[in-house]
């Protein structure tokens, strides 16, 4: 079975610092990667996917994330964040099956101070 | 409409009752998923749908447990003898197919059971 950990329940940093927020995954299959963001009071959105390729992905407003086979990871970084970059935000890999259904990991809470 | 709308945006409901939650996916999306989100974690699958029929249910807890798509494309889950631990926020995403590509999520219902 999948799984996800992300091993930091909450980021403070001050703006304009980089920041990491680290994602480890368990499957006996190969599987897709996702982040997905969740600002206040608002619906979960996609960040940024691994599928295949290029084992570095972007996203438009600056973060990436890479994805390492050899250590299961899939960190997401920003060189300098945000005040607005301020959410919740959550790792997840596609279930066994290629169904798409996901399986989250717990959140880390990206706290961005002036 | 634009988005995945899910209704209502809030219940409250007693013990034992009855609930229904609804789901309007983005018009075209073939494949339709409820998670549930509980306070600090990170969605927990329960049910996808490809067009009407229920692909895979095995994350539904439990037989009070209940989802329905009779024309693939509006989404009911349904709650039977509703206890406090169902208190939670229940999302649901679309997608245009599955395996791999994004899933557009609801900003969710968040249901309380006293």
């Amino acid at each position: 079975a999948q799984s996800v950990t992300q091993l930091d329940s909450q980021v403070p940093v001050f703006e304009e610092a980089p920041v990491e927020l680290r994602c480890n995954y368990s499957s006996s299959v190969s599987v897709y990667l996702f982040w997905y963001v969740q600002y206040p009071n608002q619906g979960l959105q996609l960040l940024l996917k691994y599928l295949s390729g290029s084992t570095l992905v972007e996203s438009i407003n600056g973060f990436e994330a890479e994805f390492n086979k050899s250590q299961t990871s899939f960190h997401l970084r920003k060189p300098s964040v945000h005040i607005s970059d301020t959410a919740e935000y959550f790792c997840a890999v596609t279930g066994a099956g290629n169904t798409g259904k996901l399986i989250f990991g717990q959140g880390t809470t990206l706290q961005v101070k002036p | 409409g634009a988005g995945v709308s899910q209704t209502p945006s809030n219940k409250v409901t007693e013990k034992g009752k009855y609930v229904e939650l609804r789901c309007d996916p983005i018009s075209g999306h073939t494949a339709l998923y409820w998670y549930r989100q509980s306070l600090g974690q990170g969605p927990e699958f329960l049910i996808y749908f490809q067009g009407t029929g229920a692909a895979d249910d095995s994350g539904l807890p439990n037989d009070r447990f209940f989802a329905v798509r009779p024309e693939g494309s509006v989404s009911t889950l349904k709650i039977q003898r509703t206890e406090r631990g169902d208190s939670a926020v229940y999302l649901c995403a679309s997608s245009s197919k599955s395996g791999g590509t994004e899933a557009f999520f609801g900003q969710g219902t968040r249901l309380t059971v006293v």
